[in-house]
């Protein structure tokens, strides 16, 4: 799968540090969506960016912060961080238009986020 | 409150058998619903995609079904292969960005 592209894979940190997840996708999409996917819950949409305007925020703290710099790319700034918030963090891209039934999801692997 | 309900959470069959999984949803407006399987340590795959109007689809081995009437949905694996198991999701997309995801079942196939 190298449509939509996730690194690192698996990151451990303490509360104190400051890090950044990365996603990039390949497919020419205009939409990028962040995710929270914690064990035996429904995925959690956390931000939502479209044409590089960030168009949804579900209420994520603030130590939670998305950025997105073009089409292709989309940070997640991670900083003073709560045990809790260990979870996959999933990204995903999709073409939002006007065409029904083409807002197909492709989804990256994911980062692994464990906090210590 | 939308929500969208999966049955059972868990499912383990032999492999050659079939299964069927339930997806029950209460979102309104209602603009299409979604299958994804999604494999131990990866993102989830879109499957099939169902609109109001239709009632069923097939992709390969995975049929799913769409009552729009009692607002339930299922997806029948036929034939199940080890490479099945995996956690199945049932999205129901209510507008714009809007996507209303269930937990999901887990789907184990033993040979």
């Amino acid at each position: 799968e190298t449509g939509v592209t996730q690194t690192p894979r698996h990151l451990v940190m303490g509360m104190t540090n400051k890090k950044s997840l990365k996603c990039e996708q390949h497919l020419g999409h205009n939409a990028m969506y962040w995710y929270k996917q914690s064990a035996k819950k429904p995925l959690e949409l956390m931000f939502v960016y479209s044409l590089e305007e960030r168009v949804e925020n579900n209420s994520v703290p603030s130590r939670f912060s998305p950025e997105c710099p073009n089409s292709s790319h989309l940070f997640l700034h991670l900083h003073t961080l709560q045990p809790e918030d260990s979870a996959l963090y999933l990204c995903a891209s999709s073409w939002w238009g006007t065409v029904p039934g083409t807002d197909t999801q492709y989804f990256g692997p994911g980062t692994r986020l464990t906090v210590l | 409150k939308n929500q969208v309900e999966q049955s059972p959470q868990s499912l383990i069959i032999l492999e050659g058998k079939n299964c069927t999984l339930q997806c029950n949803y209460t979102v309104s407006p209602f603009s299409n619903l979604r299958w994804y399987k999604q494999d131990t340590g990866r993102g989830p795959v879109s499957l099939t995609i169902m609109t109001f109007s239709e009632n069923t689809k097939s992709n390969r081995r995975y049929t799913a079904t769409l009552d729009a009437d009692t607002k339930q949905s299922s997806l029948h694996i036929t034939a199940s292969q080890l490479s099945d198991s995996a956690s199945y999701i049932c999205v129901v997309s209510s507008g714009t960005y809007k996507y209303i995801f269930g937990t999901g079942t887990r789907l184990k196939v033993l040979a």
